[in-house]
């Protein structure tokens, strides 16, 4: 199976700052990832498909890029509906796995 | 906009069964692939089993393998998980999804708002 290692697990930022998550998969899994959002109590959110696809609706802030087996979402200026959780998923091959998520919290 | 909506979750004892439905409406339901999500409690998603349009062609996490089942009908725009032999561990808020699909690239684009599955004597 292809694992995603996913980094930082728990971030502490300010609205405004500039957030950069990042995912690793343990081998190439070409562009085949996805990143999404999730608050408390409600169903993980869309963000972007294909390493660096913008879901359509999703705020232009958020953006996702890929190099090699390391991929980042980045959320450019970070506004207060932006704290939530955050998963990568590969779907290059079964199973889809998710990383173990990133936690952003507000400082 | 799409609508996905869960139901059959509860409180079972191990070993049981239970099967869970979705309803999906606004879109043509027999042209996509539609997937099972799976979220223990504090944990992070898990893919259960994915289907394909017509419902021939199933893929299941290794850990439900022989136990689950995932199927389709889509004159009903219905999407189902038969859970059986069920176990502690797969207790967890369970969420259909419909896959999109863009240029050969998948992602799991509408979910569900999920239904609560506890395995528990």
């Amino acid at each position: 199976d292809i694992q995603l290692t996913q980094s930082p697990s728990f971030l502490s930022a300010s609205v405004g700052d500039r957030v950069i998550i990042t995912c690793r998969a343990s081998q190439g899994i070409s562009s085949f990832l996805a990143w999404y959002q999730q608050k408390p109590g409600k169903a993980p959110k869309l963000l972007i498909y294909a390493a660096s696809t913008l879901q359509s609706g999703v705020p232009s802030r958020f953006s996702g890029s890929e190099s090699g087996t390391e991929f980042t979402l980045t959320i450019s200026s970070l506004r207060p509906e932006d704290f939530a959780t955050y998963y990568c998923q590969q779907l290059n091959s079964y199973p889809p796995l998710f990383g173990g998520g990133t936690k952003v919290e507000i400082k | 906009e799409v609508q996905l909506v869960e139901s059959g979750g509860g409180l079972v004892h191990p070993g049981g069964s239970l099967r869970l439905s979705c309803a999906a409406s606004r879109f043509t339901f027999g042209s996509y692939w539609m997937s099972w999500v799976r979220q223990a409690p504090g944990k992070g998603p898990e893919w259960v089993a994915n289907i394909n349009q017509y419902g021939n062609e199933k893929y299941y996490v290794e850990s439900v393998k022989g136990r689950f089942t995932i199927s389709r009908d889509n004159a009903e725009n219905s999407l189902y998980l038969q859970m059986n032999s069920l176990r502690p561990e797969d207790t967890a808020i369970y969420y259909c999804a419909r896959v999109g699909l863009f240029r050969g690239y998948s992602y799991f684009e509408y979910w569900g708002q999920g239904a609560l599955v506890t395995v528990s004597s």
